[in-house]
C-alpha cells in the first residue's frame, strides 16, 4: 500500500499571506488529486494532475506535480479566510487499481 | 440532481447493536466507496464497488459488510457495533476508476 505524506499537518496564517503545502510518497502515481474539505462536509475535488512536471492554476491556487510523479505541492497566494479547510491529496497507482489512497491532510486556518 | 446523499446524518449506538448506513447517488455512477475518517488518520477505505452486484474489501473492512443490489445505492452494515467504530463515515461515487470522486455529507456515528 502506497503511503502519502502530507506536510505540514497544521498551518495557521494571517489573511494575505502565501503558503505551500506538500504531498510526498516513495511510489509513482498515474494521477494525483487535491481535495478541500470544510467542517461538517465531504471533500470536494479541486484539481487532478496526471503528467510529470504539470502545473495547474485555479485562481489563487497553483498545483504542481513532480517530474517523477511521486510528489505534489499546492501553493496559495494571498490567502483568504474562505480558504480555511482540510486539504487532502489522493493518488491512484493506475492499472486495475480502482482505489484512491488519501493522505492525512493539512488543516489550514486563515485568520482575518 | 442531489448528487450523493447519506442517511442518517447522526447516530448513537450502544455496543453490540447493529445498523445500516445508506448511500444513494443519482449520477448513474458505476463506482461507489465507503470511507471512515478519524482524527489524525485521514480517509480510509472500508469497502468499494465497481458496479451493481459487486463489492470488494478496502483498507479497513473488518466489522463491516456492504451490499450493492441497485446501481444507485450502496449500503454499509455494522452487525455488532464496537466503540472503535466511532467515526465519521463518508460515501463517494465516481463515473470511472480514476475520475473525480463525489462525496456525500457524511454520517457521524458514536458507539457507546
Amino acid at each position: 500500500t502506497q503511503l502519502l505524506e502530507q506536510s505540514p499537518q497544521f498551518l495557521s496564517i494571517q489573511e494575505g499571506e502565501n503558503l505551500t503545502v506538500y504531498c510526498n510518497s516513495s511510489s509513482v502515481f498515474s494521477s494525483l488529486q487535491w481535495y478541500r474539505q470544510e467542517p461538517g462536509e465531504g471533500p470536494v475535488l479541486l484539481v487532478t494532475v496526471v503528467t510529470g512536471g504539470e502545473v495547474k492554476k485555479l485562481k489563487r491556487l497553483t498545483f504542481q506535480f513532480g517530474d517523477a510523479r511521486k510528489d505534489s505541492s499546492l501553493h496559495i497566494t494571498a490567502a483568504q479566510p474562505g480558504d480555511t479547510g482540510l486539504y487532502l491529496c489522493a493518488a491512484n497507482s493506475g492499472g486495475s487499481n480502482y482505489k484512491l489512497t488519501f493522505g492525512k491532510g493539512t488543516l489550514l486556518t486563515v485568520n482575518p | 440532481n442531489a448528487g450523493v446523499t447519506q442517511t442518517p446524518k447522526f447516530r448513537v449506538l450502544k455496543t453490540g447493536q447493529s445498523m445500516t448506513l445508506l448511500c444513494a447517488q443519482d449520477m448513474n455512477h458505476e463506482y461507489m466507496y465507503w470511507y471512515r475518517q478519524d482524527p489524525g488518520m485521514g480517509l480510509r477505505l472500508i469497502h468499494y464497488s465497481v458496479g451493481e452486484g459487486t463489492t470488494a474489501k478496502g483498507e479497513v473492512p473488518d466489522g463491516y459488510n456492504v451490499s450493492r443490489l441497485k446501481k444507485q445505492n450502496f449500503l454499509l452494515g455494522l452487525e455488532s457495533a464496537a466503540p472503535s467504530q466511532t467515526s465519521v463515515y463518508f460515501c463517494a461515487s465516481a463515473l470511472a476508476a480514476t475520475d473525480t470522486q463525489y462525496f456525500g455529507p457524511g454520517t457521524r456515528l458514536t458507539v457507546l
